[in-house]
């Protein structure tokens, strides 16, 4: 089945430092999504791209935030100056169409120190 | 607004026993239901989804779930749990006029030997 990759599956930065977090979508796939699950709790939406643009977002997905598109197969989350609290684990999801079903990556598991 | 409920936060039940994972969910229209397993450390895994037609869906693992319109719920089930299937499971539901999913706040099952 195909997958959606995401890298790093770790990364540790410190507050107020800008990282990239990074994700290969299944390549027919036009709808990609980011999603967060802080330690024990639900996993919340953050989101979603749609021709190359943001078709919604959620209400943490402030200016902090930021999703692009660079080239044809990558799709990245970037946090400008992140605080302890965006420590998650950060999960990339696309899929092919709207009624189609979500593909999740392994994640990626943030640590703000 | 959508919204799911998972009620049990955790749920312990003996290998061999039957599973029953309540969701339910909150949505003017017919929604698409989704339920995804997340084993430790892992990404999300659909088990099953619902979209329309027969409101018993059969999933992967051997699990199934069953559409109620009248309850709002979409219970999943297996008749016999294996000891593997102890994993942390999300219900989520998407809608027309969204593009994004709403997760519950999980089910961690446990399963004894």
């Amino acid at each position: 089945e195909p997958e959606v990759t995401q890298t790093p599956s770790h990364q540790v930065t410190q507050m107020g430092q800008e990282v990239i977090l990074r994700c290969v979508p299944i390549s027919n796939h036009l709808y990609f999504y980011w999603y967060r699950q802080i330690l024990g709790q639900k996993v919340e939406f953050l989101v979603s791209f749609y021709n190359n643009e943001i078709s919604e977002k959620s209400e943490i997905f402030d200016d902090q935030f930021s999703v692009e598109r660079p080239d044809g197969s990558n799709f990245t989350l970037k946090i400008r100056s992140t605080k302890l609290e965006d420590s998650a684990m950060y999960f990339c999801a696309s899929r092919l169409s709207r009624g189609e079903k979500l593909f999740f990556g392994s994640g990626t598991q943030l640590s703000v120190l | 607004a959508q919204s799911v409920t998972q009620p049990d936060i955790h749920i312990t039940v003996s290998e061999g026993a039957s599973l029953e994972l309540r969701c339910n969910y909150s949505y003017g229209a017919t929604p698409y239901l989704f339920w995804y397993v997340q084993s430790p450390g892992q990404g999300l895994q659909l088990l099953l989804k619902y979209f329309s037609g027969d409101t018993l869906v059969q999933g992967i693992k051997g699990f199934e779930a069953e559409f109620k319109r009248s309850q709002s719920s979409f219970n999943l089930r297996k008749p016999s749990v294996h000891w593997s299937d102890a994993a942390e499971y999300f219900c989520a539901v998407g809608a027309e006029g969204t593009y994004k999913y709403i997760f519950g706040t999980g089910t961690r099952l446990k399963v004894l030997a």
